[in-house]
């Protein structure tokens, strides 16, 4: 266990419907990112915040993505209207910040849309 | 749990022997590199990092090795143990302000008891 906390675990949904993931990361990080990680592939970096601001966007994040980190402590990993192809695992890592900063990840949160 | 990665390289290696997992990168820029274990179901688990001005960085059971020249890392595995069982990823940074890591493909090391 990192201390990086995400929920839920697992997510099945409907094809059009709209989830939400949360990210809990070890408390003194003020960094903290989201991946996605298909199956055979490693993780791919969609999007980071340090602290409260979003500072960087993947081109892989469509309009249909939005995060947040209202308080620089929790994210939220929101998709709409999801399609077959956001089935995937979605992965949460915090550090300290820095170029030789550690990240940690979570679990992952095992999105399916059926 | 779920599988990782189905269709990965895979190294098959007997236990007590030493594995060696070898990654190419691409961005001459890159100047941090990380190892990172992922088992079935569970996240990413950091192993060993090394900056691009070291060649060499040891730590306990693995070493890691950077050779710029040729943009290639390798993972060393002492006395390879059962535990050892999953998938590694190299990553990269290839030195912007995010800080944000490239992964690459993976690999899967079995090891045989």
């Amino acid at each position: 266990d990192t201390g990086v906390s995400q929920n839920p675990r697992h997510k099945i949904t409907k094809r059009g419907q709209n989830v939400t993931f949360r990210c809990d990361p070890i408390s003194e990080h003020n960094r903290l990112y989201w991946y996605r990680q298909t199956l055979g592939q490693g993780p791919e970096f969609l999007t980071y915040f340090q602290n409260e601001a979003q500072l960087e966007k993947s081109r892989l994040l469509s309009d249909r993505f939005s995060a947040e980190r209202p308080k620089g402590s929790f994210s939220t990993l929101e998709i709409q209207r999801t399609e077959q192809g956001d089935s995937a695992m979605y992965l949460c890592a915090s550090s300290l910040g820095g170029l030789t900063s550690e990240q940690y990840f979570g679990p992952g949160t095992r999105l399916t849309v059926t | 749990g779920e599988s990782v990665g189905l269709h990965l390289p895979t190294l098959s290696v007997q236990e007590g022997d030493n594995s060696i997992i070898n990654c190419a990168y691409s961005n001459s820029a890159s100047d941090y590199f990380i190892w990172y274990k992922q088992e079935s179901g569970k996240g990413p688990q950091f192993i060993i990092d090394i900056r691009s001005n070291m060649d060499k960085r040891q730590g306990q059971r693995v070493t890691v090795l950077l050779n710029k020249t040729v943009k290639h890392l390798s993972l060393q595995i002492a006395a390879t143990q059962p535990g050892d069982s999953a998938v590694y990823f190299c990553a990269e940074n290839r030195g912007d302000s995010s800080y944000k890591l490239i992964f690459g493909s993976g690999t899967r090391l079995l090891v045989r008891p």
